[in-house]
């Protein structure tokens, strides 16, 4: 049983294409994320949605767009792919309570822009 | 913004040592949370620990809130235990976790 799935698992494309990234949780979870890894491990979120509403934008390029057609899916498109989107993305989801938020985290797409 | 800074960078052990990882963050934050990166990639979830102490089998973590900062502790480490570990805190009504720059850990046989 996958708690958080992506896919693709990797992804290859050339500068300028426009590429979408899925991720589906089955746990239930109210909000979910998106996080880009770089190529020495930082961890920055980018996006967070709770219950299909967008509670987080961290300054991220608008050719990165977030959709959550319901509260178990939320979707990256990238528009006009440049080079420095070459990273891991992880989406990750939780249920935020009065004493937990553990994040739970998908396997990561590795996105390698050429 | 906050930062939170984890140290030692790198580390590395033989099978069946303990080591002790340190998390140090800027801010007084309502959720901590200790993650592994295992070598395929896979983030995993290792403790919600905003205060307190948890134990967990070989894993055990404390963090003391008010002098912020949260240690790590793997006991018996197993070439298993290998990838990086990461801290990661939220300050009070962000609802965004700010990650640590990590702890690269390798355990040879």
């Amino acid at each position: 049983d996958t708690a958080v799935s992506q896919t693709p698992k990797y992804l290859v494309t050339q500068m300028g294409n426009d590429k979408s990234i899925k991720c589906e949780q089955n746990l239930g979870h109210d909000t979910m994320y998106w996080y880009k890894q770089d190529s020495k491990k930082f961890l920055k979120i980018m996006f967070s949605y709770n219950n299909k509403e967008l509670i987080i934008n961290e300054t991220v390029p608008n050719r990165f767009s977030p959709k959550s057609p319901d509260k178990a899916h939320l979707n990256l498109h990238i528009n006009s792919l440049e080079l420095g989107d070459s990273a891991v993305y992880f989406c990750a989801s939780s249920q935020i309570g009065p004493s937990t938020d553990t994040q739970y985290f998908g396997p990561g797409t590795r996105l390698t822009v050429l | 913004g906050i930062q939170v800074e984890q140290s030692p960078p790198d580390l590395i052990l033989q099978e069946g040592a303990n080591s002790t990882l340190r998390c140090n963050f800027s801010d007084s934050v309502n959720n901590l949370q200790w993650f592994h990166q295992n070598p395929w990639g896979q983030l995993i979830n290792l403790f919600y620990i905003p205060s307190g102490t948890k134990q967990n089998g070989r894993l055990s973590a404390t963090t003391v809130a008010t002098e912020r900062y949260s240690l790590l502790y793997i006991s018996s480490s197993q070439t298993t235990d290998s990838g990086v570990y990461f801290c990661a805190v939220e300050r009070w009504n962000t609802d965004k976790l700010i990650f640590g720059t990590g702890t690269r850990l390798q355990v040879f046989p």
